[in-house]
């Protein structure tokens, strides 16, 4: 069974600091996809960046990027400039591409980010 | 506005009592799903439908039941047989294809009393 591991639960950042979370998955499989997605204290769930495994090059959303090692199973995601409103749970996702369960996310247990003035 | 709306936002129960949480979506998803959540997890699957009068089990459906009769809503019931019913739930929906992104609602908060 695939598994979404993020090995830091809280993190804090300076403002205008860059901050890297961590995150390791494990599949059998070759094509899928990688999700993160941002929880704020409001508790809406937002999708902040995702990337598909069979692409090489790594997913950037303005201050959001990642550094995807598909041999090493790693989805890190690095936050540039961070700003207060970063201010978040973040949550690692996997989603397989197949079968009857298509389109499901496994989610890790999430990294909570404090930005501070 | 397009979205995903959950009702009610906070919600109470008495042990032994069954509860039904709303979800409507006005985006035309073909797919939905309800999520748990609990301090220190990540979300759980509960159930999902990709579509109109189907739906199947998620890892956590023990306890709960849903149906899909509409494209637009897909409500689930909290039994009395789920053992630990008091959580952050979870609504979401996407177009059909694993690359789609899930759009979330807002959630619904139940405390069993």
């Amino acid at each position: 069974a695939q598994t979404v591991t993020q090995s830091q639960p809280e993190m804090s950042v300076q403002e205008a600091e860059t901050v890297t979370l961590s995150c390791t998955y494990d599949t059998s499989e070759n094509n899928y996809y990688l999700f993160w997605y941002k929880q704020p204290p409001s508790r809406q769930m937002i999708l902040v960046i995702r990337q598909e495994a069979y692409k090489q090059q790594n997913a950037t959303e303005n201050r959001f990027s990642v550094n995807f090692q598909k041999a090493a199973k790693s989805f890190s995601l690095k936050i540039s400039d961070s700003q207060l409103g970063d201010t978040a749970m973040y949550f690692c996702a996997f989603r397989q591409n197949y079968g009857g369960s298509q389109g499901n996310l496994i989610f890790g247990k999430g990294t909570k980010l404090s930005v501070k003035p | 506005d397009g979205g995903i709306t959950q009702s009610p936002k906070y919600l109470f129960r008495k042990e032994g009592q069954n509860v039904t949480l709303s979800c409507e979506q006005n985006l035309n998803h073909d797919a939905m799903y309800w999520y748990r959540q609990d301090p220190g997890q990540g979300l759980r699957l509960i159930y999902y439908s990709q579509i109109v009068n189907d739906f199947q089990k998620g890892d956590i459906a023990e306890g709960y039941s849903v149906s899909r009769e509409k494209k637009e809503s897909f409500p689930l019931t909290v039994t009395s047989a789920q053992k630990n019913p008091t959580a952050f739930y979870l609504c979401a929906s996407s177009m059909s294809g694993v690359y789609n992104e899930q759009f979330f609602g807002p959630g619904t908060r139940l405390t069993v009393l």
